[in-house]
Parts: structure tokens; sequence; C-alpha cells
């Protein structure tokens, strides 16, 4: 069964590096999205993605956070300058259509210290 | 404002027993409604989904929803537990049309199984 795929599975980061979580969707998927969950937290949406541009953002998702595909088969969540608060898992997901039918990736767990 | 409660966040039931976990949500629209599961260390796995029709809908793994508009519910249930249920469960809800995919999850509700 076609997989995403997140790598890495864990990263450590030093506060206020930059840190780039990278998902490879299913590949005839054309819509995109990254979600987090801080640790005994609800899964939270950060934002879609369709077209090659952001279709929707939550208020999470600010100035610090882009994405990008920057090929046919890449999708990138970069996070500027990493706060203490950005640790949690970040889980990528595709859809073919808006069906909501994703299938999400196993997750990157992000430790910020 | 758009919400999803799942009021127990820790359920515990025998191997072999039935299994019911509940989820209620505020949405202005009519909601497409989803269950998943995760186990440790793994993604979320799409259980089921309703977006209309039959008020009970199928999943994998034997599990089963059944969407009550008037209490504003979907409740998951499964006759008879496996241990290998033991996961975390999450209801998420969406919208119904000129979406953009978004979903918005509920808390979740670990379930432990004993033997």
């Amino acid at each position: 069964e076609p997989e995403v795929t997140q790598t890495p599975s864990h990263q450590v980061t030093q506060m206020g590096q930059e840190v780039i979580l990278r998902c490879v969707p299913i590949s005839n998927h054309l819509y995109f999205y990254w979600y987090r969950q801080i640790l005994g937290q609800k899964v939270e949406f950060l934002v879609s993605f369709y077209n090659n541009e952001i279709s929707e953002k939550s208020e999470i998702f600010d100035d610090q956070f882009s994405v990008e595909r920057p090929d046919g088969s890449n999708f990138t969540l970069k996070i500027r300058s990493t706060k203490l608060e950005d640790s949690a898992m970040y889980f990528c997901a595709s859809s073919l259509r808006q069906s909501y039918g994703y299938t999400f990736g196993s997750g990157t767990r992000l430790t910020v210290v | 404002a758009q919400s999803v409660t799942q009021p127990d966040i820790h359920i515990t039931v025998s191997e072999g027993a039935s299994l019911e976990l509940r989820c209620n949500y505020s949405y202005g629209a009519t909601p497409y409604l989803f269950w998943y599961v995760q186990s440790p260390g793994q993604g979320l796995q799409l259980l089921l989904k309703y977006f209309s029709g039959d008020t009970l809908v199928q999943g994998i793994k034997g599990f089963e929803a059944e969407f009550k508009r008037s209490h504003s519910s979907v409740n998951l249930r499964k006759p008879s537990v496996h241990w290998s249920d033991a996961a975390e469960y999450f209801c998420a809800v969406g919208h119904g049309s000129g979406n953009t995919g978004k979903l918005i999850f509920g808390q979740g509700t670990t379930l432990q199984v004993k033997p």
C-alpha cells in the first residue's frame, strides 16, 4: 500500500536554529498538509497546500514557518528560528482529492533544546 | 466555534468485550467526520469516514461508527476488542464544502485492553 514517508523520524535542534522537515507524499496525490501534535495535546492543523500554493494556514503557521514543494516528489516544512515551544510531533499528510481520505506519515519528532 | 470533544481520555476494556468511544462535535455546516487510530510510534491511520447517507458507517479492523445528527455525535464502536486494538483513537471533523481539507481533531482517547 502506498505510504507517506517522513524524514527524519526524530530531530534534535538548538533553539534559534533552522530546521527542515521532509515528506514524500504519495506520488499521484495533489493535496498536501502539515499537522503537529505537542506531547499530550491535540493534533493541530498547520497548513494545506495545493497547486503549488498554500490554500489555508492556521494561526500557528506564522512567519517562522514555510512550506515548499521543491520538486515533484518532496514536500517540506521549514521552521526558520526554532523555539522551545516548537517541540512536537509533526505529521505530513496527502490526499488525491479533497475528500479527506488523507494518508498520514508516521511523523517527525522535533525536540528543541 | 468549531470544536471536537472526546470526553474519555482513557478507557480500559477486557479483551473480547465491546467498545464504544464517544465523540461530540460543534460545527456550523454539514461536517465530514473521521476516526483515526494511532499506535505507539506510528502515524495516524484512517479507520472510517462519514460524508453522507447511512448513519452507520463501516470501517476497517471491524470498527463502525454511528452518526447522530440530533446529538452532534459520531461514536466509534467495536463488538469485540482484540489486544491489538490498544492504541490512541482520534475523532476529527472537516468542512463539507468549499474546503481546503483542514481537519479539526479531538484530544484523543487512549484505549487499554486487559487480557
